[in-house]
């Protein structure tokens, strides 16, 4: 079975601060996504990479950029880190290159920004 | 753009009862069409999609959806729930137009009684 691995489950950050979201993928995928879930907001797209060095911005990429060098790994930044980006975020991965047929999600990183 | 809406944020059923989850979308074109689902304290997954063919669509644990794309509708149904389908349901699509991507619904918080 496919596993999305994020690196932390529940992170605390100080507002100002620069932050890193990990996140690998084991089963060779092409594309890769960054959400973040809000209670009564659902999931919001934040950056997508279809390929290595490839990235996109989703519905809400203010204040986030993004990392992919390596095709199994997309890491999430947080230039500097404020009380409104505290928020569950979730990685996802899919093989399709255009359908997006289906995503895996991670597990999910809690962060709390103070 | 694509959107997705999902009728109800929070519904509460006792054991047994039917349930009707309300999803209806925002494109003009051809979609494909999915629900995930989150129980407690666990990654997203697929719950049922739909790409083409039988608009009636079965997925895991007895779930099943029907597209009707006059109504541009896709509603999660399920006969007899349990309590064990307490979690939040997501209803997603994905307008196909190159590379495009899921977009999510606000998401239903299911809560069932035993």
């Amino acid at each position: 079975d496919v596993k999305v691995t994020q690196s932390s489950r529940y992170l605390v950050k100080r507002t100002g601060e620069k932050v890193f979201l990990e996140c690998v993928q084991d089963m060779d995928h092409e594309n890769m996504f960054w959400y973040r879930q809000d209670p009564g907001l659902g999931l919001r797209l934040i950056y997508f990479s279809y390929d290595v060095k490839m990235k996109e911005k989703g519905d809400i990429p203010e204040g986030y950029s993004v990392s992919r060098e390596k095709k199994e790994r997309f890491s999430l930044i947080l230039e500097s880190a404020s009380t409104n980006q505290t928020s569950m975020y979730l990685c996802a991965s899919s093989l399709s290159e255009a359908t997006n047929e289906k995503l895996f999600f991670g597990s999910g990183t809690q962060l709390s920004v103070l | 753009a694509q959107s997705v809406s999902q009728h109800n944020h929070h519904v509460i059923l006792s054991e047994a009862a039917s349930l009707e989850l309300g999803c209806n979308y925002s494109y003009g074109g051809t979609v494909n069409l999915f629900w995930y689902v989150q129980y407690p304290g666990q990654h997203l997954q697929l719950l049922l999609k739909y790409f083409s063919g039988d608009p009636l669509v079965k997925g895991i644990k007895g779930f099943e959806a029907e597209f009707i794309k006059s109504k541009f509708s896709f509603n999660l149904r399920k006969p007899s729930v349990q309590w064990s389908d307490t979690a939040e349901y997501f209803c997603a699509v994905n307008a196909l137009k190159g590379y495009s991507t899921l977009t999510f619904g606000k998401g239903t918080m299911l809560l069932v009684s035993p």
